[in-house]
């Protein structure tokens, strides 16, 4: 079992590049979401989704963009890198109800 | 609003040694879970112990237990014996509990540096 898988594990942008961030998950999860983690902040909700063509906007949305067209994957996509977006970037899983979330071993991003 | 706050950014400790991380947190929910994850420098985020609120019983998970207290909103974690690969950020979560309005959302705290020193 893989479990959550991300990639890259590291990518450096120029400002208004896009980009997408893959994430895929084998424990056949109805749920999946996205976070951010920010240096002094903890990790914070930017989308999720509760199953195959369902998402919905987390804490922090903008700048960014989802979509869930199988179980398996939930890509996020960048559509205009901005340097506020540097950030560490964890993809998570979880059956429902949710008592556990899996994490993905996280994406490092810089946007210069 | 949910919120949920650790007020140490740091803290050290001597290997063998016990040592408790301070949570907090504010919700009107009567249903939750708490949770502690453990970051270590490899980045992954590791669950390490899980609170249902219903439960007046403490979790314990081996050297991990916590001080659950729901009337003061008091979430702390005691690592006994602790040992170096106990060196990690540590961060307490917060869920809503299914049946009122869960979605699934983890609100985090800022996180506490734990630095275990031989």
């Amino acid at each position: 079992n893989a479990g959550v898988t991300q990639t890259p594990k590291f990518q450096v942008l120029k400002t208004g590049q896009s980009m997408t961030l893959q994430c895929a998950q084998d424990m056949n999860h109805e749920y999946m979401s996205w976070y951010r983690q920010d240096p002094g902040m903890g990790l914070r909700l930017i989308h999720y989704s509760v199953g195959a063509g369902i998402t919905d906007q987390g804490e922090v949305p903008n700048g960014y963009n989802v979509s869930r067209s199988t179980t398996e994957d939930f890509p996020l996509r960048l559509l205009s890198a901005a340097p506020s977006q540097t950030s560490v970037y964890f993809c998570a899983s979880s059956p429902i109800p949710y008592y556990e979330q899996y994490f993905g071993p996280g994406t490092r991003l810089t946007v210069t | 609003a949910q919120t949920v706050t650790q007020s140490q950014p740091e803290m050290s400790v001597q290997e063998a040694e016990t040592v408790t991380l301070s949570c907090t947190y504010d919700t009107s929910e009567s249903n939750y879970y708490l949770f502690w994850y453990k970051q270590p420098p490899s980045r992954q985020m590791i669950l390490v112990i899980r609170q249902e609120a219903y439960k007046q019983q403490n979790a314990t998970e081996n050297r991990f237990s916590v001080n659950f207290q729901k009337a003061a909103k008091s979430f702390s974690l005691k690592i006994s014996d602790s040992q170096l690969g106990d060196t990690a950020m540590y961060f307490c979560a917060f869920m809503k509990s299914p049946g009122s309005g869960n979605t699934g959302k983890l609100i985090f705290g800022q996180g506490t540096t734990l630095q275990v020193k031989p």
